[in-house]
């Protein structure tokens, strides 16, 4: 069974470009997370769904983050305009019905804002 | 608030044995959880506690007291590929995972 997938796994782009990152959960899976991670502040929950629908967004630092989940297996978080301070790992999360319902991360994307 | 503490880095000699603390304040228990993760791969499950005592799990156990907001994680038989950072995670009354910083395991030959 595949994993949670995230794409790109490495994005760098200057200040003020969009950016887009991309998951698709463990097929199954009816909790998706989006999680930054930097050496300063850890891993902090940015937002999550269940059966798509956005259950707690107060992760999310500004306006300028947006994350939507069209369909079950596809989820987006946007960044527009980027900042340096953006810089860091997002992770891609899925939880299933398992009664430990622990999380299972993709491999992360990296982004650096020059 | 809520808050977890373990250590930032913990240093261990190869076939040695180490035990890595987590004390929480949380609003609410349901669970306890470790993640290991290797620098620059994400995090991976490694145990659940969310009764009193010793969870084990081969070379590694996980350990948990409700009474006093503590765990720990056990690692037997250390190898160099145990060398990561070790995430403590409890999950609140409102199901939501609040997450320690991580401890740096550093294993020596």
């Amino acid at each position: 069974d595949a994993g949670v997938i995230q794409s790109p796994r490495h994005e760098v782009t200057e200040m003020g470009q969009e950016v887009t990152l991309r998951c698709k959960p463990i097929s199954g899976h009816d909790y998706l997370f989006w999680y930054r991670q930097t050496m300063m502040r850890g891993l902090e929950l940015l937002i999550y769904f269940n059966n798509n629908v956005p259950i707690d967004d107060s992760g999310m630092p500004e306006d300028r983050f947006s994350a939507k989940m069209p369909n079950a297996s596809f989820s987006t978080l946007k960044i527009q305009p980027s900042e340096p301070r953006d810089s860091a790992v997002y992770f891609c999360a899925s939880r299933g019905l398992a009664v430990t319902g622990e999380l299972f991360f993709g491999e992360g994307s990296r982004l650096t804002v020059l | 608030g809520q808050n977890i503490d373990q250590p930032t880095e913990m240093t261990a000699t190869e076939g040695a044995i180490v035990q890595i603390n987590c004390t929480y304040q949380t609003s609410g228990f349901n669970g306890l959880f470790w993640y290991q993760q290797h620098a620059g791969e994400a995090p991976t499950f490694l145990s659940y506690n969310v009764l009193d005592g010793l969870e084990e799990k081969g070379r590694f156990s996980s350990f948990l007291s409700r009474s006093k907001g503590y765990s720990y994680l056990l690692l037997k038989e250390l190898q160099m590929k145990d060398s990561a950072s070790y995430l403590c995670a409890v999950r609140d009354s409102n199901y939501q995972l609040i997450w320690g910083a991580g401890t740096k395991l550093i294993i020596k030959p």
